[in-house]
C-alpha cells in the first residue's frame, strides 16, 4: 500500500450503536499513525498518535489500535452519540511520504437519534 | 492558549491573480504545515516549515510557495491562480517535527477562484 486508505467511506448508525473504521497505511519505514476528528465548520481535532505495534489508545468512548506489521489501525466508538457525527481522518508518517503526514480521505460518520 | 489562526477565512480571486494566506501557530510551536483539501480528496500536503526552513514539500507545482518568519508565523503564496486551486487551505502547527508530534489545525482559508 502506497497511500493511506480508509474504509468505509461513510457510515450511518443509530444512537447507541458501536462502530469501527479501518485505516490502512504503508507498513514499511513507518513512523507514526495519527487519528483526527473533523466536525463540519470546525478544525480537525487530534484524537490519537500511535507509534508502536500493538499500541492501544483510549479517549472516553473512542479507542484505537495499531498493527504496524500489517499496516492497519482500527478506530472504535462505543455507544455512538449524535455528537460523534464527524469525519474521522487517519494519517501516517513514514519515509514513503517523505516523512510528511499522509492523510486518508476519511470516514464520514452520521449518528442519528 | 490561543489556537492556530488563519487569515483571511474566505477569499475570492480570479484566474491569473495571486494570493497570500497567513497562518499564526500556537505560541511556542515552531513547526507549521500547510494542506489543501478539494472535494473528494483527502488533505493533500503542501509544505512543512521548521525554524524558518522548509523541511518538506508535497507534490505541487512551483506556483505554490511558502515561507516562515522568525516568530514562526507562516505564509503561503499561490501565483497565477487556476480554477483548480479553489480549495480549503489548512495550516497546522506543532511543537517540533517529530513523527509523533501532534499537529493542531487552524480553521482554514476557503479560496474560490473564478
Amino acid at each position: 500500500i502506497l497511500n493511506v486508505e480508509q474504509s468505509p467511506q461513510s457510515l450511518h448508525v443509530q444512537e447507541g450503536d458501536s462502530t469501527n473504521f479501518t485505516c490502512s497505511f504503508p507498513s514499511s519505514n513507518f513512523y507514526a499513525l495519527h487519528w483526527y476528528r473533523w466536525e463540519t465548520a470546525k478544525s480537525p481535532e487530534a484524537l490519537f498518535v500511535m507509534t508502536l505495534n500493538g499500541d492501544e489508545k483510549k479517549k472516553g468512548r473512542i479507542s484505537a489500535t495499531l498493527n504496524t506489521k500489517e499496516g492497519y489501525s482500527y478506530l472504535y466508538i462505543k455507544g455512538s452519540q449524535p455528537e460523534d457525527s464527524a469525519t474521522y481522518l487517519c494519517a501516517s508518517r513514514g519515509s514513503n511520504s517523505g516523512y510528511a503526514l499522509n492523510f486518508g480521505k476519511g470516514t464520514s460518520l452520521l449518528v442519528t437519534p | 492558549k490561543a489556537g492556530v489562526t488563519q487569515t483571511p477565512r474566505y477569499l475570492i480571486k480570479t484566474r491569473g491573480q495571486q494570493v497570500t494566506l497567513s497562518c499564526s501557530p500556537i505560541s511556542g510551536h515552531r513547526s507549521v504545515s500547510w494542506y489543501q483539501q478539494t472535494p473528494g480528496q483527502g488533505l493533500q500536503f503542501l509544505f512543512e516549515y521548521f525554524s524558518e526552513t522548509q523541511r518538506n514539500k508535497g507534490n505541487f507545482p512551483g506556483r505554490f510557495s511558502g515561507r516562515q518568519f522568525s516568530n514562526s508565523r507562516s505564509e503561503m503564496n499561490v501565483s497565477t491562480l487556476e480554477l483548480g486551486d479553489s480549495a480549503l487551505y489548512l495550516c497546522a502547527s506543532s511543537l517540533g517535527i517529530g513523527s509523533a508530534d501532534t499537529q493542531y489545525f487552524g480553521p482554514g482559508t476557503r479560496l474560490t477562484v473564478l
